[in-house]
């Protein structure tokens, strides 16, 4: 089965700075999402990302705040910038594979902690 | 917009029993239903779905799922509990191309 893998998987960071996190599939996919998830919630929605294209944003989510790149079709970065303690949450990739219909599968995540 | 609610936060259960999970939703138009399951420190896993057909879906590790129009529900069941399915379930809900998760509920299965 096709495999998704995140990097890091988890981090520590100091408030005010960035990281940026990498999703990777192995196989071609049609879609590509980001997720998060904060402590003891439910999952929302980041935004979708396209490929070669600027990423599609939900509401409560900017692009400056959260730049995604999607330069293939199968690998997609995602940055938090500027950190805060309340960026402390665990972000998830997911995509819908090539062929396949409508559910989505997740990668397994990065833990970001923000001091 | 597409909405599932999960009214238990939590589903204490015994080994050997089986289990409930419920979901309730509320869509316009027709729904697209999603169970996923998330272990600790892992990622979500995809269970099952329901676009249309049967209203009892069959998904992974022994669970299925009923559809029920009237109700308004998409509940989870499997028939005999394992200590191995203490997890946390999410419902959904496709909204347009994303999923639309509910609140999440947390089932312990005991020995």
């Amino acid at each position: 089965s096709a495999v998704i893998s995140q990097k890091p998987s988890r981090d520590i960071c100091q408030r005010g700075t960035s990281l940026t996190i990498q999703c990777q599939v192995d196989s071609q996919v049609t879609m590509m999402f980001w997720y998060r998830q904060q402590p003891g919630q439910s999952l929302t929605l980041i935004a979708t990302a396209n490929q070669g294209s600027e990423a599609t944003y939900e509401s409560g989510f900017v692009i400056d705040k959260f730049p995604i790149s999607r330069p293939n079709l199968t690998f997609s970065t995602l940055t938090v910038s500027n950190m805060s303690p309340e960026d402390s949450s665990i972000y998830l990739c997911s995509v819908v594979f090539r062929g396949g219909i409508d559910e989505q599968f997740f990668g397994p995540g990065t833990r970001l902690t923000v001091l | 917009a597409q909405s599932v609610a999960q009214p238990e936060d939590q589903v204490n259960v015994a080994e050997g029993n089986p289990l409930t999970v419920k979901c309730t939703y509320s869509v316009s138009g027709n729904p697209y239903l999603f169970w996923y399951v998330q272990y600790p420190n892992r990622g979500l896993q995809f269970l099952l779905k329901y676009i249309t057909g049967d209203n009892l879906v069959k998904g992974s590790y022994g669970f299925e799922a009923e559809f029920n129009k009237s109700q308004t529900s998409f509940h989870l069941k499997k028939p005999s509990a394992l200590v191995s399915d203490s997890a946390l379930y999410f419902c959904a809900v496709r909204d347009g191309r994303k999923l639309v998760f509910g609140t999440g509920t947390r089932l312990l299965v005991s020995p």
